[in-house]
């Protein structure tokens, strides 16, 4: 098993500019979380879903966009970056809800700066 | 909303010193606990983690945690730390919901 992987490590885009985080998972994982790190504040969930063609938002999901067509993927959409999304962003996938047996897999994470 | 602190942001220790790492959340119901670790370069992998049952919960490498209920607490420790657990770690607390609740991180330094 791969596990959880995201492309790419690293980003560096204009103010303005759109992309697609990349995030997938071979481990028939139903709950898939995408996150972003910042200095002094630890992970903030950012959108989740809990299977395919379900999503929600998260604590921060402004100017961010997802989907999930199929349980692999997860791709996180950025529509109009903005210096203030320059962060690490991590994927992050359970067999379902989080409990003493399912446990919560991070992916490598993606390192964005937004100029 | 659930809010969890890390009180200590860098903590710096020479080899062999104990850890205890400080972790206190707010949510009054019943939480489920996690410790994280974030070693250089690397992703988040779960330390340990606390359902229910003994408040001492044992993890990898050595750590253990206290889940303190009186005290919202969930604090961490290690008696005797080596250079390899320089890295970050990051106290976590899920309520009824399925969303997970970070701490800011705490960055320790172990000195050789």
């Amino acid at each position: 098993n791969a596990g959880v992987t995201q492309t790419p490590k690293f980003q560096v885009l204009k103010t303005g500019q759109s992309m697609t985080l990349q995030c997938a998972q071979d481990m028939n994982h139903e709950y898939m979380s995408w996150y972003r790190q910042d200095p002094g504040m630890g992970l903030r969930l950012i959108h989740y879903s809990v299977g395919a063609g379900i999503t929600d938002q998260g604590e921060v999901p402004n100017g961010y966009n997802v989907s999930r067509s199929t349980t692999e993927d997860f791709p996180l959409r950025l529509l109009s970056a903005a210096p203030s999304q320059t962060s690490v962003y991590f994927c992050a996938s359970s067999l379902g809800l989080v409990n003493y047996y399912n446990e919560q897999f991070f992916g490598p994470g993606t390192r964005l700066t937004v100029l | 909303a659930q809010s969890v602190s890390q009180h200590n942001h860098h903590v710096i220790l020479s080899e062999a010193a104990s850890l205890e790492l400080g972790c206190n959340y707010s949510y009054g119901g019943t939480v489920n606990l996690f410790w994280y670790v974030q070693y250089p370069g690397q992703h988040l992998q779960l330390l340990l983690k606390y359902f229910s049952g003994d408040p001492l919960v044992k993890g990898i490498k050595g750590f253990e945690a206290e889940f303190i209920k009186s005290k919202f607490s969930f604090n961490l420790r290690k008696p005797s730390v080596q250079w390899s657990d320089t890295a970050e770690y990051f106290c976590a607390v899920k309520d009824a919901g399925n969303m997970l609740t970070f701490g800011g991180g705490t960055r320790l330094m172990v000195k050789p």
